[in-house]
């Protein structure tokens, strides 16, 4: 257990409908990332938050993905009008700080997205 | 070899043996590279780290090496055990950028 957790584990939801899901990084780290990861490949990089502010968004995050990290500390990812090619495991890790071992990415146990 | 979709490449192994998984990155300014293992249904666990002003790292069992000539990276595995069949993954961090960029991960089965 790193200490990044995620909820819920699994979600499968139909096709149109929206879904959100959530991360607690470990509580000093200010950095926080979310990363998409489909069966076989490596985690594909989506965005990532210093404290509340989003400092970066890839070309993968389309406009019916929002994330937020309102207080800098949990972060949402919301999809919505949720579509087949969604379904993958979102990761969420987090970073203490720049430097050094604060650098070391640690990542929670993911949401498995499912859309029928 | 090179993997697509589902077909991972796999290196098998015979228990107490040493492995040694490659991996090639892409960003000749990448001043930061992670191994991670991952196990099926979980997420990427941290392994070893190096930077880029180093060429080796070792760790408990694990030692990683680096050559910033041909941007080759790998992971070698003393006395493989049965708990190390996982998924492994590189990563590397741009210079100036602050995400990870993984590699195309290798499957590593230990045969008892």
């Amino acid at each position: 257990d790193t200490g990044v957790s995620q909820d819920p584990r699994h979600k499968i939801t139909k096709r149109g409908q929206n879904v959100t899901f959530r991360c607690d990084p470990i509580s000093e780290h200010n950095r926080l990332y979310w990363y998409r990861q489909t069966l076989g490949q490596g985690p594909e990089f989506l965005t990532y938050f210093q404290n509340e502010a989003q400092l970066e968004k890839s070309r993968l995050l389309s406009d019916r993905f929002s994330a937020e990290r309102p207080k800098g500390s949990f972060s949402t990812l919301e999809i919505q009008r949720t579509e087949q090619g969604d379904s993958a495991m979102y990761l969420c890790a987090s970073i203490l700080g720049t430097g050094g071992k604060k650098e070391t990415q640690y990542f929670g146990p993911g949401t498995r997205l499912l859309v029928l | 070899g090179e993997s697509v979709g589902l077909h991972l490449p796999t290196l098998s192994v015979q228990e107490g043996d040493n492995s040694i998984i490659n991996c090639a990155y892409s960003n000749s300014a990448s001043d930061y590279f992670i191994w991670y293992k991952q196990e099926s249904g979980k997420g990427p666990q941290f392994i070893i780290d190096i930077r880029s002003n180093m060429d080796k790292r070792q760790g408990q069992r694990v030692t990683v090496l680096l050559n910033k000539t041909v941007k080759h990276l790998s992971l070698q595995i003393a006395a493989t055990q049965p708990g190390d069949s996982a998924v492994y993954f590189c990563a590397e961090k741009g210079g100036g950028g602050n995400k990870l960029t993984f590699g195309t991960g290798t499957q590593l089965k230990v045969e008892l």
